[in-house]
């Protein structure tokens, strides 16, 4: 069955402190990784996306990886800000149908 | 411009009641999803609009789930004898063209039935 498991369920840093966010994935054939920010109350938006070949992508101060050999992605947030305590949410696609399939999120909050 | 939309942003319902459920997509975006999203939980996929045609419903939970989008632009989600257990966020995503292309969400609709 094609899963995503994200941990930790929960994370509480101090603001200016660095954390990572871990995905594991059982998705066959695999397309592609995304991660998402979905701050209270708004939908999900999309931060970065890693296809087969690619194993670290970089937007601002948030780099994931992807190991795809053994279904490992992670996010690492540099410098944590206030405006990053959200939900951060893992999806993989499958290569034969696109369709997404989306962990149950890391809920992050950063104190000051 | 302007982003996904969806209206109405809080929706508060009787059990056993009929509610719509409106989305507007980024305009041009042929590719239009359905979600549906409990507390501490990931989306749940709902449906998925490729122009007019539902190209995959497996998501539905049930008959008194139905959904529509007869222009191939708004999409209408619709719930028939609701439910306490139909509670939820409901997400709606566009993305440009196929399946697999980025989703934009919308902010969602948050539902209760009492």
């Amino acid at each position: 069955k094609n899963q995503v498991e994200q941990s930790p369920q929960s994370l509480i840093i101090l603001e200016g402190k660095n954390c990572t966010l871990q995905c594991n994935y059982t998705v066959s054939p695999f397309s592609n990784l995304r991660w998402y920010k979905q701050d209270t109350g708004r939908g999900p938006v999309s931060l970065t996306i890693m296809t087969f070949s690619e194993n670290t992508k970089s937007n601002g101060r948030y780099t994931a990886t992807l190991d795809a050999d053994t279904k490992q992605s992670s996010l690492h947030i540099t410098a944590s800000q206030l405006s990053d305590s959200a939900s951060y949410i893992c999806v993989v696609s499958a290569h034969n149908t696109d369709k997404l399939i989306f962990g149950t999120g890391t809920r992050l909050q950063v104190f000051p | 411009g302007a982003g996904v939309s969806q209206t109405p942003s809080n929706k508060v319902t009787e059990k056993g009641k009929y509610v719509e459920l409106r989305c507007d997509p980024i305009s041009g975006h042929t590719a239009l999803y359905w979600y549906r999203q409990s507390l501490g939980q990931g989306p749940e996929f709902l449906i998925y609009f490729q122009g007019t045609g539902a190209a995959d419903d497996s998501g539905l939970p049930n008959d008194r789930f139905f959904a529509v989008r007869p222009e191939g632009s708004v999409s209408t989600l619709k719930i028939q004898r609701t439910e306490r257990g139909d509670s939820a966020v409901y997400l709606c995503a566009s993305s440009p063209d196929r399946r697999g292309d980025t989703q934009y969400f919308g902010p969602g609709t948050r539902l209760t039935v009492l």
